[in-house]
Parts: structure tokens; C-alpha cells; sequence
């Protein structure tokens, strides 16, 4: 069974800061990796797709990696800002039309 | 662009009531899902489809009923409903691009529903 785990669970940064968020999943059969994010009481939001043939994908600020053979996904966010205040989820797609969620981990970007 | 749409957004239900949470996409997409999201559980999957007329069951499915009579519509049934099922229900949707490269999973707003 996959396992998903994100650490840390939440991260409070000074706006400007660089930072990291990891993922990790137990199973490397994997299709492809999915980052979210999730502001407070609303949907889920696509980031970053990163197919399994893959090692990377970027868009604007964002920076997402794969390392499928240690089972390991980080993303990047570079010059931070009070806007990106929010939870980032990671999924893992094992199955057609099925995923496993980590957690989640709470961003909170300071002025 | 309407993506996935979710209704009712609030729903308030009593201990043994049936109910039916609807879900609809327009990007003609074959994969749709539904998850749950429970504070210190994260999303957990209910039910997925991979294409009309076909559903299997996700990680927890137990009092709960889905079918896929079209492309666009995925409702989610709860037959009696029970104060453990009070969560906040996402349903996804995404297309299985060619040799196995899914596109971008999209969710819809959600649905929270409470059971009293």
C-alpha cells in the first residue's frame, strides 16, 4: 500500500525566503506526482504535474522534483511571499484514476 | 471555463437520511474521483471511475454508492447517513493521456457536509 508523508507539517518564513517542502512515498511505481495547494476552506489547486519519466517541472517561482527510486518529491519556492501563505499537498498517482495524499504542509509566509 | 463543479457547497443531514452529492466536469475527462478530507487525515479516496459505466472502490468506501452513467457526471450517494460521514467531500477529475501520462488532476470546491 503507498504511503505518503510531507515534512514538515507546517513551516512559518520571513517573506524573501527560499524554501523546501518535502514529500516522500514508499512505493516508486508510480505514474506521476501532483503538488497542491490548498487555501483555508476552499478546493485543491494543480501547481506542478511531474510525470514519472520525469526529473522536474517548473513554473514561475515553483520548482518541483522527482526522485522516484527514493521515493522522493521536493518543492521549492523561491522569494516567498505573504500570498503564499497556504497548505501544500502532494499526491501520488499509483493507479489509473487513483491517488494517495500525504498530509499536507502548512505554509505560513511573514511580512 | 466551468471545470469541476460541485453541489450542494453546505449540507446539513440527520443520523439516517439519504442524500446525493453531485459532481460535474466539461473537459471530457474519464478519470473522476472522490475523496474525503478529515482534519489529521488528509484526502482519502471513496470511489474513482475510469470511464463511463465502470467505478471501483477506493480507500474508504463503506456507506457510500457512486455510478457513471456519462463522461460528465460522477454523483457521490450517501444511502444512510452517519455522524462519522460529517466531512468535507472533493471530487476530482483528469484524462489519461497517452502511454500512461495522465494530465493534471482538477478538483472541485467541495462539499461540506454535516451529520447530526
Amino acid at each position: 500500500k503507498q504511503e505518503v508523508t510531507q515534512i514538515p507539517a507546517a513551516l512559518s518564513v520571513p517573506e524573501g525566503e527560499n524554501l523546501v517542502l518535502n514529500c516522500s512515498f514508499t512505493d516508486s511505481a508510480i505514474y506521476n506526482l501532483q503538488w497542491f495547494r490548498q487555501d483555508p476552506g476552499k478546493g485543491l489547486t494543480s501547481l506542478l504535474l511531474i510525470q514519472s519519466s520525469q526529473r522536474e517541472q517548473t513554473s514561475g517561482r515553483l520548482n518541483a522534483s522527482l526522485d522516484k527510486s527514493s521515493g522522493r518529491s521536493t518543492l521549492y519556492i523561491a522569494a516567498s511571499q505573504p500570498g503564499d501563505s497556504a497548505t501544500y499537498l502532494c499526491a501520488v498517482k499509483t493507479n489509473a484514476g487513483k491517488s494517495t495524499f500525504g498530509d499536507g504542509t502548512t505554509l505560513t509566509v511573514k511580512p | 471555463n466551468a471545470g469541476v463543479t460541485q453541489t450542494p457547497k453546505f449540507q446539513v443531514l440527520k443520523t439516517g437520511q439519504s442524500m446525493t452529492l453531485q459532481c460535474a466536469q466539461d473537459m471530457n475527462h474519464e478519470y473522476m474521483s472522490w475523496y474525503r478530507q478529515d482534519p489529521g487525515m488528509g484526502l482519502r479516496l471513496i470511489h474513482y471511475s475510469v470511464g463511463a459505466g465502470i467505478t471501483d472502490q477506493g480507500e474508504v468506501p463503506n456507506g457510500y454508492n457512486v455510478s457513471r452513467s456519462t463522461t460528465e457526471d460522477f454523483p457521490l450517494r450517501l444511502l444512510s447517513a452517519a455522524p462519522s460521514q460529517t466531512s468535507v467531500y472533493f471530487c476530482a477529475s483528469s484524462y489519461p493521456g497517452s502511454a500512461g501520462l495522465d494530465t493534471e488532476a482538477f478538483f472541485g470546491q467541495g462539499t461540506r457536509l454535516t451529520v447530526v
